[in-house]
């Protein structure tokens, strides 16, 4: 495919479990980019992969969040023991380079009830 | 500490009216700023890049480090301009986003 594409599209879990949501981004892209977007927050950078190098993870809120990166290529976001404040949409972005203008996919819709 | 600031929640104009978003950031460093566009059931999209100096669809904005905006404008607003708007500002590689515009051109 041609853009950033991410799955699932929607997610309902029950509170306290754990949930996956992965991203593929565009070929050739070697910076990767998790935010989330809910109604308090507006947009909210999470966390930052580039190359081989550590990730930036200034923007996890807590320690129930984590990401992996695996072969420099498709991420998975993972949050442990989900609260009802995680209730949101999770974008995925790539860029060719850092500093290279983002490409988001359509995101994940996050529901915690 | 960076900010972005879109003062306008809600922008409704006629189409063929002019239109005029509304960005200011705060930001120590050289700026980089861009605006995004999410049509309806649409992906968020790149719409400008401050250094790239484009139109797209009509759209310009220009950087006033003076006045610390990025104001987004359109001379004559088409029903299809219908959207919300976010200005962002990059720090390092990150995005700090506005809390956008949504914009409603009406026939």
């Amino acid at each position: 495919g041609a853009g950033v594409s991410q799955s699932p599209s929607n997610k309902v879990t029950e509170k306290g479990k754990d949930v996956e949501l992965r991203c593929d981004p565009i070929s050739g892209h070697t910076a990767l980019y998790w935010y989330r977007q809910s109604l308090g927050q507006g947009l909210e950078f999470l966390i930052y992969f580039q190359g081989n190098s550590a990730p930036d993870k200034s923007g996890l809120p807590s320690d129930r969040f984590s990401a992996e990166r695996t072969g420099g290529s498709v991420s998975t976001l993972t949050i442990q023991r989900t609260q009802q404040e995680d209730s949101a949409v999770y974008l995925c972005a790539s860029s060719y380079n850092t500093g290279q203008p983002q490409h988001f996919g359509d995101g994940t819709r996050l529901s915690i009830l | 500490a960076q900010r972005v600031t879109q003062p306008e929640k809600l922008l409704s104009v006629f189409k063929g009216a002019p239109v005029e978003l509304k960005c200011n950031y705060s930001y120590s460093g050289s700026p980089e700023l861009f605006w995004y566009v999410q049509y309806s059931r649409q992906r968020l999209q790149l719409l400008l890049r401050h250094i790239s100096r484009e139109s797209i669809k009509g759209f310009t904005a220009d950087l006033n480090k003076g006045e610390t905006s990025f104001h987004l404008k359109k001379p004559f607003a088409q029903e299809e301009d219908s959207a919300m708007y976010y200005c962002a500002l990059m720090h390092d590689y990150k995005l700090s986003f506005g809390a956008g515009t949504t914009v409603t051109v009406r026939a």
